[in-house]
């Protein structure tokens, strides 16, 4: 079975311009979450999709928004990128329900701002 | 509030010894997971061992073992026979309601 999918590995943008992240779930699973992972800040959490609707999600402004299709593929969107958005992003995926606790990582994407 | 503390930034062990990272947790959930994961310097999250809140026993995976302590709220992972490759960040993790809570992580390194 194929692991968790996430494009691009790396990325480098400017001050002010948008991001699209993409992350493709493990098949079968319908839960995406989305993490941001900086030095100073650890690993924190962002948002989590199932079944195309954001069912959770952290305290990050709204320039971080998020999708999920009807394939379980998911997106993240950052606006107006600031230097303080540098950071890896990695999502995961899961069943989604029960006892489906464990999640399974992505690579993750590193994302530079300049 | 669901809460993660992992109090050792970094610790080091001599190869083939055991090794012991602490993680202590607070929920007001009466059902949880509680999880750890290996993260090398490349970056992906490496699942390693769960521990279900209602499990009477206490969780192994091969050379992993969670040493699980309901009344403490401590979640410990013991890495028995360390190996060269056990040198990574660990993190503990706790499952809430659709989500999960990261530990500030423990860099282990093992000496050869």
């Amino acid at each position: 079975k194929a692991g968790v999918t996430q494009t691009p590995r790396y990325l480098i943008k400017t001050r002010g311009q948008q991001v699209t992240l993409s992350c493709s779930p493990i098949s079968g699973h319908r839960s995406v979450s989305w993490y941001q992972q900086t030095p100073g800040q650890g690993l924190q959490f962002l948002f989590e999709y199932f079944s195309e609707t954001q069912r959770n999600k952290g305290n990050f402004p709204g320039r971080f928004s998020g999708r999920q299709f009807s394939n379980s593929r998911s997106e993240m969107n950052v606006s107006t990128l600031e230097l303080g958005d540098s950071a890896l992003y990695l999502c995961a995926s899961n069943l989604g329900t029960g006892n489906s606790y464990e999640q399974y990582f992505g690579p993750g994407t590193r994302l530079t701002v300049t | 509030a669901q809460k993660i503390t992992q109090t050792q930034p970094g610790m080091f062990v001599q190869e083939k010894e055991a090794v012991t990272l602490d993680c202590t947790y607070d929920t007001s959930d009466p059902s949880y997971g509680l999880f750890w994961y290996k993260q090398p310097s490349s970056g992906e999250m490496i699942f390693l061992i769960y521990q279900g809140s209602y499990d009477q026993q206490n969780a192994t995976e091969g050379r992993y073992s969670l040493n699980f302590q309901k009344a403490r709220k401590s979640a410990n992972l013991v890495i028995s026979a360390s190996q060269l490759g056990d040198s990574a960040m660990y993190f503990c993790a706790m499952s809430g309601t659709y989500k999960y809570i990261f530990g500030t992580g423990t860099r282990l390194k093992v000496l050869a």
